[in-house]
């Protein structure tokens, strides 16, 4: 199985600011097929993106995703009250598809 | 409105059969892969399973295999999740999810999620 390690695991931040995110595979990604979620209490996860670098639907452009083979990063260029939540990345590029640990982004 | 509507929490105990629902609405229900995820408590999510309900074709995790069901219901537009026997180890908040594209891709829209609790 790839295991995904998100670091940090929580991330402090002011409104305004930027941060970014890590997730790393055990094993390369196949065709770079990692998405990023963000979850919040109480809600479903939300798709922000998919393919390494693709925004999903309705998803603003502070956010975005990069990266390739086993390294991946999500990148949020000012951060919004909204953006406060639990980040999660995860492979579908090999079965069993995994998820990262979670990244928290708390308010600094 | 596209969403998935999932059934109502449930508390069991070991040994207890238990099925849970995931009824899609606002898409061709039948064209879309549907997968199962999972929260146990104080853990990060885990992937289930994925079931194209059109063929019923599907795909498990290793460590899930033999242990759950996946099936689906186009007439009704509802997939399920089943266990025959409950064990302790599975509670958690079990989340269906529609694939965005295709069978190898992310998911793109979520149900909020069925609590099972298994305690005796």
């Amino acid at each position: 199985d790839i295991v995904l390690t998100q670091s940090p695991g929580t991330l402090s931040l002011s409104p305004g600011e930027g941060g970014t995110l890590s997730c790393r595979a055990s094993l390369p990604v196949g065709s770079n097929f990692l998405a990023w979620y963000q979850r919040k209490p109480g809600q479903a996860p939300r798709l922000l993106i998919y393919g390494t670098s693709n925004r999903a639907t309705g998803i603003p452009d502070r956010f975005s995703g990069s990266g390739s083979g086993t390294d991946f990063t999500l990148t949020i260029s000012s951060l919004e009250p909204e953006d406060f939540a639990v980040y999660y990345c995860q492979q579908y590029g090999s079965l069993p598809w995994t998820f990262g640990q979670g990244t928290k982004v708390e308010v600094k | 409105e596209v969403q998935l509507v999932q059934s109502g929490a449930e508390a069991k105990k070991p040994g207890e059969s238990l099925i849970i629902s995931c009824q899609g609405s606002g898409y061709s229900f039948s064209r879309y892969w549907i997968g199962w995820v999972r929260q146990m408590p104080d853990k990060g999510l885990q992937w289930l399973g994925i079931i194209y309900p059109r063929d019923s074709e599907t795909k498990y995790s290793p460590s899930m295999q033999g242990r759950v069901t996946l099936s689906a219901d186009t007439s009704t537009s509802t997939a399920y999740l089943q266990w025959s026997s409950l064990k302790a180890s599975d509670t958690a908040l079990y989340y269906c999810a529609r694939l965005r594209s295709g069978y190898s891709s992310s998911f793109d829209l979520w149900g909020l999620g069925t609590l099972v609790t298994v305690s005796s």
